[in-house]
């Protein structure tokens, strides 16, 4: 099972908006509505943020939204902030139990 | 609320089984109703799940380490355990046990992560 492909990194200003991309394949997550995203900040324990593709976990801000086409699921950050700046990681079910993550991506706030 | 606490070995030696023990507290994994599992994070890396246990008994894993994983549950200690063989250095890394709720498609809640060397 070969991990999601992320990039390595992103950035943008405060106030601007910023796409993470996540890309599987049909047999995760363009098979499943089950992706979800986790931000981690260095030497933190993950939080998710974003699940069944585009639900948000009670606590966490309107600003942070998921959606997906095809094989490739997307996390929007908007109005983005300061604390902001963390890894963030895509998960999706692959089918028989298994599931798999992203590579992670690097976002950095100007 | 659910809390989970790993506990092992920081070191282990070249092809040395690994055995972690994750706690639960505020909540039976007897009536959890959940996957129990761990998820691994070489240092700089990403995350990588490693499997999990249903809490009656099913294990699942990940394909690439399967022949090497063993996850066990001490439903009697409200415990779950992994080992993991034949260990080499690209075993290094914080291992993180995690739930993830019957029906439920996230990872939450995760324990602080152990850090695991291995090294001779």
């Amino acid at each position: 099972q070969s991990a999601l492909t992320q990039p390595r990194s992103v950035s943008g200003s405060p106030g601007q908006s910023v796409t993470i991309s996540c890309t599987g394949t049909s047999s995760d997550v363009g098979g499943y509505n089950y992706v979800s995203w986790y931000q981690q900040y260095p030497g933190k324990v993950p939080k998710v943020m974003i699940y069944d593709v585009s639900k948000r976990p009670s606590g966490v801000p309107d600003r942070f939204s998921g959606s997906k086409s095809g094989n490739t699921a997307s996390l929007t950050i908007s109005g983005l902030q300061a604390e902001d700046e963390a890894d963030y990681y895509c998960n999706s079910y692959a089918g028989n139990y298994v599931w798999v993550f992203g590579g992670g991506t690097k976002l950095t706030v100007l | 609320q659910l809390q989970l606490q790993e506990s092992g070995p920081g070191l282990a030696k070249p092809s040395e089984t690994l055995s972690l023990t994750c706690t639960v507290s505020g909540d039976s994994i007897s009536t959890s109703y959940s996957y129990l599992g761990w998820i691994r994070q070489p240092p700089g890396k990403g995350l990588e799940w490693v499997g999990f246990i249903y809490y009656s008994g099913g294990t699942y894993y990940n394909p690439s380490l399967k022949s090497r994983v063993t996850i066990s549950v001490d439903t009697s200690k409200n415990q779950f355990s992994l080992n993991l063989s034949s260990m080499t250095a690209a075993d290094t890394g914080v291992y993180y046990c995690s739930r993830m709720v019957t029906g439920n498609n996230w990872f939450d809640p995760w324990g602080q992560g152990i850090l695991v060397t291995v090294s001779s």
